[in-house]
């Protein structure tokens, strides 16, 4: 098992682009989160599915963020337009249950100029 | 409220020495916390959580309720200990609550 996938590993865009982030959560996990990290804050949840279905998007930054997941295999992040604070490590996580152990995918470094 | 604080951002320590990495929560229910760790190139991973009492890689973390805090302790640091540590409380819907995240530096 490759674990979570997530693609691109390195972003670099220019303010106003669209951005969108993909993961590929564990097969059989029920639960997939979005999370943002910066130094500044360290890591915030940004949006988190269960059953494919967003149950908390509270730590969504804005309008210019947006998740979604058609399906159980497959999920998508995408910020338009984007904006150099934008600029961070996005982590996608994937769990059997909602708080249970969190599976991490190697984090897509976008960095927005 | 929900809440995870980290007061450290960067701790450093000397091989052998002890180490404590703070956390400290705010949270109206029963609480259910953990650690998490991310090695240099490497994921961020679970290292332990309260409910299991359990010690990994010689580190544990004791639930204090009345002082509200789960900090992590080893009593002799390694090298290998050197990361990013992330405190994590299990939140109202379910979600994980990370904190700001503490570096460890182990020097030899």
């Amino acid at each position: 098992d490759a674990g979570v996938i997530q693609s691109p590993r390195h972003e670099v865009t220019e303010m106003g682009q669209e951005v969108t982030l993909r993961c590929k959560p564990i097969s059989g996990h029920n639960s997939l989160f979005w999370y943002r990290q910066t130094m500044m804050r360290g890591l915030e949840l940004l949006i988190y599915f269960n059953n494919n279905v967003p149950i908390d998007d509270s730590g969504m930054p804005e309008d210019r963020f947006s998740a979604k997941m058609p399906n159980a295999s497959f999920s998508t992040l995408k910020i338009q337009p984007s904006e150099p604070r934008d600029s961070a490590v996005y982590f996608c996580a994937s769990s059997p249950t909602a708080w249970e152990k969190l599976f991490f995918g190697s984090g897509t470094q976008l960095s927005v100029l | 409220a929900q809440r995870v604080t980290q007061p450290e951002k960067l701790l450093s320590v000397f091989k052998g020495a002890p180490v404590e990495l703070k956390c400290n929560y705010s949270y109206s229910g029963s609480p259910e916390l953990f650690w998490y760790v991310q090695y240099s190139r490497q994921r961020l991973q679970l290292l332990l959580r309260h409910i299991s009492r359990e010690s990994i890689k010689g580190f544990t973390a004791d639930l204090n309720k009345g002082e509200t805090s789960f900090h992590l302790k080893k009593p002799f640091a390694q090298e290998e200990d050197s990361a990013m540590y992330y405190c994590a409380l299990k939140g109202y819907t379910d979600k994980l609550i990370f904190g700001t995240g503490t570096r460890l530096q182990v020097f030899p």
